[in-house]
């Protein structure tokens, strides 16, 4: 099976401070992604890397950034904390051309 | 006007009866088609995976694509509690860069005893 680790499951931070969100994915797959999920918003995409040190912005990359050294490790970066990046955070990775993408359990992340 | 479109519901079910949802889109140019379930602060696990039109059955679920229309669905049949979840639906288009998916908003579903 698939498995996609966030290390960090429930964050409180403060409004100004820089917050690391890390994903770490098993089974070798190119592509992985930064979601962003709330109420009535769904899904939005934030940033996605289809191979080491490579990145795209996605729907919603104002505030944050990403770091990819390592083709496992996935990482974003917000870089000075919000109240409205108050979210639950998913990361995914994906391979080949069925375009599936599995997911992580998601990190919850409050800001104040 | 979203790319996706999905009912956010809730649509509640009697145990044992037919969960039906659907998501209907405007980019011809999908191709790729899967269905999501999402438990309460848990990440959306894959369900159903669909290439271009036609049906797909595993277990008690089935998925439809009907490209024509631009129109795809999901049916569970013989419901049970444990389905009560969000269903995601979401697509992609051939050679989307990194394997890009676009999702519709959910479906919460609630099965009751």
């Amino acid at each position: 099976d698939v498995k996609v680790t966030q290390s960090s499951r429930y964050l409180v931070k403060r409004t100004g401070e820089k917050v690391f969100l890390e994903c770490v994915q098993d089974m070798d797959h190119e592509n992985m992604f930064w979601y962003r999920q709330d109420p009535g918003l769904g899904l939005r995409l934030i940033y996605f890397s289809y191979d080491v040190k490579m990145k795209e912005k996605g729907d919603i990359p104002e505030g944050y950034s990403v770091s990819r050294e390592k083709k496992e490790r996935f990482s974003l970066i917000l870089e000075s904390a919000s109240t409205n990046q108050t979210s639950m955070y998913l990361c995914a990775s994906s391979v080949g051309p069925r375009n599936t993408i599995y997911f992580g359990e998601g990190s919850w992340l409050t800001v104040v | 006007q979203k790319e996706v479109e999905q009912d956010p519901g809730p649509l509640s079910v009697p145990e044992g009866a037919i969960v039906s949802l659907n998501c209907t889109y405007s980019n011809s140019a999908f191709q790729y088609f899967m269905w999501y379930r999402q438990y309460s602060r848990k990440g959306p696990e894959l369900l159903m995976y669909t290439y271009s039109s036609g049906n797909k059955e595993d277990g008690r679920f089935t998925a439809q694509v009907d490209k024509s229309s631009k129109y795809i669905s999901l049916f569970i049949r013989d419901s049970q509690p444990s389905d009560s979840a969000t269903y995601l639906c979401a697509m992609s288009a051939k050679g989307a860069a990194g394997n890009k998916l676009t999702f519709g908003g959910g479906t919460r579903v609630l099965v009751k005893p």
